[in-house]
């Protein structure tokens, strides 16, 4: 089985300020890389995908890859009290045909008002 | 638009029984994965379907089994649940050929 890491937090950071977060993963031959947002009692929804080295920015987010490092970054800037939620990272598993998306088990963020 | 819609939303079972899970794709959307989240945990991967047929398939026993009509809407069967199945159960469709799943509000089991 392969792997998805996360550093489980929870991760504090004051309202306006840039969270990072972190993932690696264990599939050299993954492809797509996916950043959802899980809110408390709610389902995952789709914030980021990228598929080549280097960044991709759209809005407030940044999603950073390197697959040299087999490593993921997603940075949220000026951050909101609404961003409070928990990150998922999420790798298509190259090695069976990209047809499996494996999750890591997120890292809770909390902004501070 | 409708999004993805799964039935029911909650649901509690004995252990032993058995169990459908329903889940109607967003309009657009082919592909159907089933996903189990347990408490504090991410989505683990159950199986995928396309096609009407199972394309992939994750860590889990053959009492998980599954259904792709050609509607595109899909099922999940547990049978002879146990208490460790208790879980958020999540289907997330997508077009085959584009990036990134719509998840439905999921179907809480809680098996007694």
């Amino acid at each position: 089985q392969k792997e998805v890491e996360q550093n489980s937090g929870p991760l504090s950071v004051p309202e306006g300020a840039i969270a990072s977060l972190n993932c690696t993963y264990s599939d050299r031959g993954s492809q797509s890389f996916f950043w959802y947002r899980q809110y408390s009692g709610k389902s995952p929804e789709l914030i980021m995908f990228i598929y080549s080295n280097g960044d991709k920015e759209d809005g407030r987010f940044t999603a950073q890859l390197n697959k040299a490092s087999q490593y993921v970054s997603l940075l949220i800037r000026d951050s909101q009290p609404s961003d409070s939620a928990t990150y998922l990272c999420a790798v298509n598993e190259g090695s069976t045909g990209g047809f499996k998306t494996i999750f890591g088990a997120g890292t809770r963020l909390f902004v501070k008002a | 638009d409708a999004g993805v819609t799964q039935s029911p939303t909650h649901l509690i079972k004995t252990r032993g029984q058995q169990v459908t899970l329903r889940c109607s794709p967003k309009s657009g959307h082919d592909t159907v994965s089933w996903y189990q989240q347990a408490l504090g945990q991410g989505p683990q991967f159950i199986f995928q379907y396309y096609e009407e047929e199972e394309r992939q398939r994750g860590n889990f026993p053959d009492r998980f089994s599954g259904h792709q009509f050609p509607n595109y809407s899909s099922e999940l069967n547990v049978n002879a649940l146990l208490l460790g199945d208790s879980a958020l159960y999540l289907c997330a469709t997508k077009d085959t050929q584009k990036n990134g799943y719509t998840f439905g509000s999921g179907t809480r089991l809680t098996v007694v």
